[in-house]
């Protein structure tokens, strides 16, 4: 059961443009998500972080925006770079309210590579 | 000090063998986490850690143990691993237990270990 998908593997974009990187979940106790840039042999690295109680975040070039209502969230890269060039990878989290195992877990989606070419 | 190191970088063990993973932050982080990646999977958590005692264990099998030694260090003890266990091992640490509140988890490097 794939809580946390990201259903496009991999995205193409040219430097300048815009990178949108999409995610979306299916466990509506999740309330806090994150998005990861990861290189190859590296670990993940945190960019940044929404709580589901906004709708946008924003952090120099990069944005994310959550619909809580669609339970999708999206990363928006402007203007790409070719250092941006990474896989990315969104994360949830479940709150209190989750029980379980889902409290103090990340759940990742699958990631999606990003290729920005110059 | 946003670091999260983890040693060795590489770890080649037999199916035999007794080997430690380690893994240090110094950024006065309460929880800790180990992770494993696959080739071109997502990281699964294995093992949470909050206030040096074990708050999730993920399923997973004996061989793999965990130790939190104190607040800084967090060690993943390997015994009679089979080639499947071969993959890219992360620790992760965050400022509180996530799930509590706005706080991200900051990853190592990982080590990348190889079952033969």
């Amino acid at each position: 059961d794939q809580q946390v998908k990201q259903n496009s593997p991999s995205l193409s974009v040219q430097e300048g443009r815009i990178s949108i990187l999409n995610c979306d979940y299916t466990n509506s106790m999740f309330d806090y998500f994150l998005w990861y840039k990861k290189y190859p042999a590296e670990g993940p690295t945190f960019l940044i972080s929404i709580s589901s109680i906004k709708d946008k975040n924003e952090d120099g070039r990069f944005t994310v925006f959550l619909n809580k209502s669609a339970k999708h969230l999206s990363l928006h890269i402007v203007p790409s770079q070719p250092g941006d060039s990474a896989v990315y990878f969104c994360a949830a989290r479940g709150g209190r309210g989750a029980g379980g195992t889902s409290y103090g877990k990340l759940t990742f989606g699958q990631g999606t590579i990003l290729t920005v070419h110059p | 000090d946003t670091e999260v190191t983890q040693t060795p970088k590489h770890l080649v063990m037999g199916m035999t063998n007794k080997k430690s993973l380690k893994c240090e932050q110094h950024m006065g982080h309460r929880a800790m986490y180990w992770y494993k990646q696959k080739a071109k999977k997502p990281p699964e958590l294995m093992f949470v850690y909050s206030y040096e005692k074990l708050s999730i264990n993920e399923s997973v099998p004996s061989r793999f143990s965990p130790e939190c030694p104190n607040s800084s260090l967090l060690n993943l003890h390997l015994h009679a691993l089979q080639p499947e266990d071969s993959a890219l091992y992360l620790c992760a640490s965050s400022r509180i237990l996530i799930g509590t509140g706005d706080t991200e988890a900051f990853f190592g490097q990982g080590t990348r270990l190889t079952v033969v």
